[in-house]
């Protein structure tokens, strides 16, 4: 069975760090680009990072770029998310999710449940 | 314009046709991706490249594009469609995604 299950989420500070995993089971992990998706609380979803399928390319939203990591252990079939400077509007469902595989295609046929991250004193 | 706009709320009874529409630059010059999202759960691909259904997504879910917008319409809704509906696309080749803002489907 395909599947990506998030980890690492919790309660931090405003200022504070997080990192979030993603295991991925069920494909051959490293033919895949990945990212990462979160939706805040009351809101819609937004894109927050990609990554190539060798780690080595990524993008971010402007939201987030500069305070966020996006990396992949190819070997251990997991792809993280580590958050630094989190501010309250970091709070979130953080989705890991799996784009399709075809070049050009860019869209997600696989999704996490997801991991909550609140950001709060 | 780098943003995806949809309406906030669609409702519609049981067994009606419901539209939901995505229109901007980006859906008119990349391919456009539907996901529907229930609470609590995580968010499914139910139209990608446009027009075309995953395996697994009944036939009452369907995709069109005219110009710089799109369309998803569940045909003969049923109760189980009522969720958050969301159009995707990318720009850049790939490095930058975008979302729309959703769409509430309430079935009445």
């Amino acid at each position: 069975e395909v599947q990506l299950v998030e980890s690492g989420g919790g309660l931090v500070q405003p200022g504070g760090s997080l990192r979030l995993s993603c295991a991925a089971s069920g494909f051959t992990f490293n033919t895949f680009w990945m990212h990462w998706v979160r939706q805040g609380p009351g809101k819609g979803l937004e894109w927050v990072a990609r990554i190539h399928r060798d780690g080595f390319s990524t993008s971010y939203a402007d939201s987030v770029r500069g305070r966020v990591t996006i990396s992949r252990d190819n070997g251990k079939n997991t792809v993280s998310l580590q958050m630094k400077s989190l501010r309250a509007e970091d709070t979130a469902v953080y989705y890991c999710a799996r784009e399709l595989p075809a070049a050009g295609d860019y869209g997600l046929d696989v999704w996490g449940q997801g991991t909550t991250v609140t950001v709060s004193s | 314009s780098n943003e995806l706009t949809q309406p906030p709320s669609v409702s519609v009874s049981p067994g009606q046709t419901a539209t939901i529409t995505c229109s901007g630059d980006a859906a008119a010059n990349q391919h456009v991706y539907w996901y529907q999202h229930k609470t609590g759960q995580a968010p499914v691909m139910v139209i990608y490249r446009d027009t075309e259904r995953p395996s697994g997504i009944p036939e009452r879910f369907s995709g069109s594009t005219s110009g710089t917008t799109v369309t998803l319409t569940i045909s003969a809704v049923q109760a189980e469609d009522e969720a958050d509906y969301y159009c995707q696309s990318a720009e850049n080749s790939g490095t930058y995604w975008l979302f729309g803002g959703g769409t509430k489907l309430t079935v009445l």
